[in-house]
């Protein structure tokens, strides 16, 4: 079967670096995502990765290893509207996107 | 409108009825979905569609009907409502045709409870 794991929940303090793991077993790989969830929101598009190494985007940056099937979203400078759910999620080679059930991240000042 | 409306916001629904979920987007992609999200689970695919005219079905679609007449709307239809589809819907959408990954733009979403 395809699976996506991802912590339930992490703590950080504002100012602070967190990073938020994504291990996954899927038929195929077509890429990886990150999404940002505000609660009561729509998820948000915030990284791509479908080559091994390290996307910069901002505060934000997203790393990916194939070969271990393994993703990070790494968020720096951590600010409170930085608390949200983040979704990694993986395209199959049916082209369809299989999604983790999100980390809780709480931001505390 | 700009990008996905979803209509409604929210509904409370009695089990048996039948429900019709509208979604609109506004940005001419070509592909859309419909997924469900439910307490400690990942976003589930219910229908999607790669084009006008086309629909497939997705991880979850007992239940649940769609329709692609055109290239904006996609409406998900419950046919008779039961307790298990209280979840909150959301639509998305993407351009299939621009490049090398296809970021999905989702809409406000929908919550539905049916008693």
């Amino acid at each position: 079967g395809q699976n996506i794991d991802q912590p339930t929940e992490m703590t950080a303090t504002e100012g602070a670096i967190v990073q938020i793991n994504c291990t996954y077993q899927t038929s195929g790989f077509n890429g990886l995502f990150w999404y940002q969830q505000h609660a009561g929101e729509a998820p948000t598009f915030l990284s791509y990765n479908v080559l091994d190494g390290l996307e910069e985007k901002g505060r934000f940056s997203s790393f990916l290893s194939r070969s271990k099937g393994y993703s990070y979203l790494l968020l720096k400078e951590l600010q409170m509207k930085d608390s949200a759910s983040y979704l990694c999620a993986v395209m199959d080679s049916n082209y369809q996107l299989i999604w983790g059930a999100g980390t809780k991240l709480i931001i505390k000042p | 409108i700009a990008g996905i409306t979803q209509a409604p916001t929210s509904q409370i629904l009695a089990a048996g009825r039948r429900m019709t979920l509208r979604c609109t987007q506004d940005m001419r992609h070509n592909a859309m979905y419909w997924y469900r999200q439910d307490l400690g689970l990942g976003l589930r695919l219910i229908h999607y569609s790669n084009t006008a005219g086309t629909t497939g079905k997705g991880e979850v679609p007992d239940g649940y009907s769609v329709s692609r007449a055109n290239t904006d709307d996609f409406p998900l239809t419950l046919a008779s409502a039961v307790p298990s589809q209280t979840s909150v819907y959301f639509c998305a959408s993407s351009d299939e045709t621009s490049g090398s990954y296809n970021e999905q733009f989702f809409g406000p979403g929908t919550r539905l409870t049916v008693l």
